[in-house]
């Protein structure tokens, strides 16, 4: 089975901290994602990856950075959190479209 | 950009009853995701179709490419069915998705 690790399920930082959350999958799949997921909102696309080194924003990427120096692992990175980022990031692989997603990282900025 | 809808937002069923969930979207697509997602837990992909209909278990997802509209059934459902539905519509070669706000499913005992 294919698996996708992120690195904390919870985490609480301060405003203005800079902050790593990390996404490892296991299946060689080329292409990754780093989603957030709010109530009401659903699931919002803030980066994707294609490749390595090879990034493209999605529909909220303010705020955010991203970086993949390996084909295995896709980091996202607050510059410096604020509170508006206190969500639920999620982190998926995907080959042929279908997707498989990491278990989560609650996030609370406060 | 494609918008997703689905219906309906919240749905409390007993068990063994039959579920129906909605999902249309705007624009034309090259497949259409429904996901699982159980309380606190990760997202797992149960069906993706780009025509006709698929069966896995208790589980039927339905396609009508003219009418831009899927439903996702659940028969005899079960409590352990009870978690939030998604659809998801993707288009192009990226594989970027758009995403429904998603259907909290409820079954009681």
């Amino acid at each position: 089975d294919v698996k996708v690790t992120q690195s904390s399920r919870y985490l609480v930082k301060r405003t203005g901290e800079k902050v790593f959350l990390e996404c490892v999958q296991d299946m060689d799949h080329e292409n990754m994602f780093w989603y957030r997921q709010d109530p009401g909102l659903g699931l919002r696309l803030i980066y994707f990856s294609y490749d390595v080194k090879m990034k493209e924003k999605g529909d909220i990427p303010e705020g955010y950075s991203v970086s993949r120096e390996k084909k295995e692992r896709f980091s996202l990175i607050l510059e410096s959190a604020s509170t508006n980022q206190t969500s639920m990031y999620l982190c998926a692989s995907s080959v042929t479209a279908k997707l498989f997603f990491g278990s989560g990282t609650q996030l609370s900025v406060l | 950009k494609n918008e997703v809808e689905q219906s309906p937002q919240n749905l409390t069923a007993q068990e063994g009853e039959f579920i129906t969930i909605n999902c249309s979207y705007s624009v034309g697509i090259s497949a259409l995701h429904w996901l699982q997602q159980h309380p606190g837990g990760g997202i797992v992909s149960l069906f993706m179709l780009s025509s006709g209909k698929k069966k896995h278990g208790r589980l039927i997802a339905t396609i009508n490419i003219q009418e831009k509209h899927s439903s996702l059934h659940i028969t005899a459902s079960h409590p352990r069915d009870s978690a939030v539905y998604i659809c998801a519509v993707s288009g192009g070669s990226n594989y970027k998705l758009t995403f429904g706000k998603g259907t909290l499913l409820t079954v009681n005992p």
